[in-house]
């Protein structure tokens, strides 16, 4: 199994600025994912993180807006840009098994308010 | 994205009878299938996944169905316990990429 940390846990942030979510996975991973999640509602993925490559999003979501880093097999880090309220939601980073696709391992989420 | 997004139905059931919780799907080029808990404040936890090609596999007091004809997925949890209480997710896997569909939260009365 993998445990996956996630800073910060939450945070509070003025509209029109930008925040960066760090994911921190125990053991080195292919692949890690970013989703969001509102609040009593589904996850969404919103891009693949690979390390070497650029980031692969998803319909609806840009690079200008979630800009995305991969520097290592262990780490990711995820950018809210621009951020407005409608901006507010969990974000969670996950990350496959080690040697199994089957299954993927998740953060704890950062829980994001834009006012 | 593909995931659905909806307010969560909820599932009362007492203590210690069996739950059923339902998922409807939309692609049927899905490699496997997976149920997840959620709990308060927590990320999805793995439960059980199935591959497309099955119709059946049991866990440890869980059991997934999957019916392809009609496109539906369900979790039967035996003997249901305060601590099952959560938001369960199905999730269809493809290209090693997992989409969410809608949840269910589930109440568990003692």
């Amino acid at each position: 199994s993998a445990v996956i940390s996630q800073k910060p846990s939450r945070d509070i942030c003025q509209r029109g600025t930008s925040l960066t979510i760090q994911c921190q996975v125990d053991s080195q991973v292919t692949m890690m994912f970013w989703y969001r999640q509102q609040p009593g509602q589904s996850l969404t993925l919103i891009a693949t993180a690979n390390q070497g490559s650029e980031a692969t999003y998803e319909s609806g979501f840009v690079i200008d807006k979630f800009p995305i880093s991969r520097p290592n097999l262990t780490f990711s880090t995820l950018t809210v840009s621009n951020m407005s309220p409608e901006d507010s939601s969990i974000y969670l980073c996950s990350a496959h098994s080690p040697g199994s696709y089957n299954e993927q391992f998740f953060g704890p989420g950062t829980r994001l308010t834009v006012l | 994205g593909e995931s659905v997004g909806l307010h969560l139905p909820t599932l009362s059931v007492q203590e210690g009878d069996n739950s059923i919780i339902n998922c409807a799907y939309s692609n049927s080029a899905s490699d496997y299938f997976i149920w997840y808990k959620q709990e308060s404040g927590k990320g999805p936890q793995f439960i059980i996944d199935i591959r497309s090609n099955m119709d059946k596999r049991q866990g440890q007091r869980v059991t997934v169905l999957l019916n392809k004809t009609v496109k539906h997925l369900s979790l039967q949890i035996a003997a249901t316990q305060p601590g099952d209480s959560a938001v369960y997710f199905c999730a269809e896997a493809r290209i090693n990429k997992f989409y969410f569909g809608s949840g269910t939260k589930l109440n568990v009365k003692p």
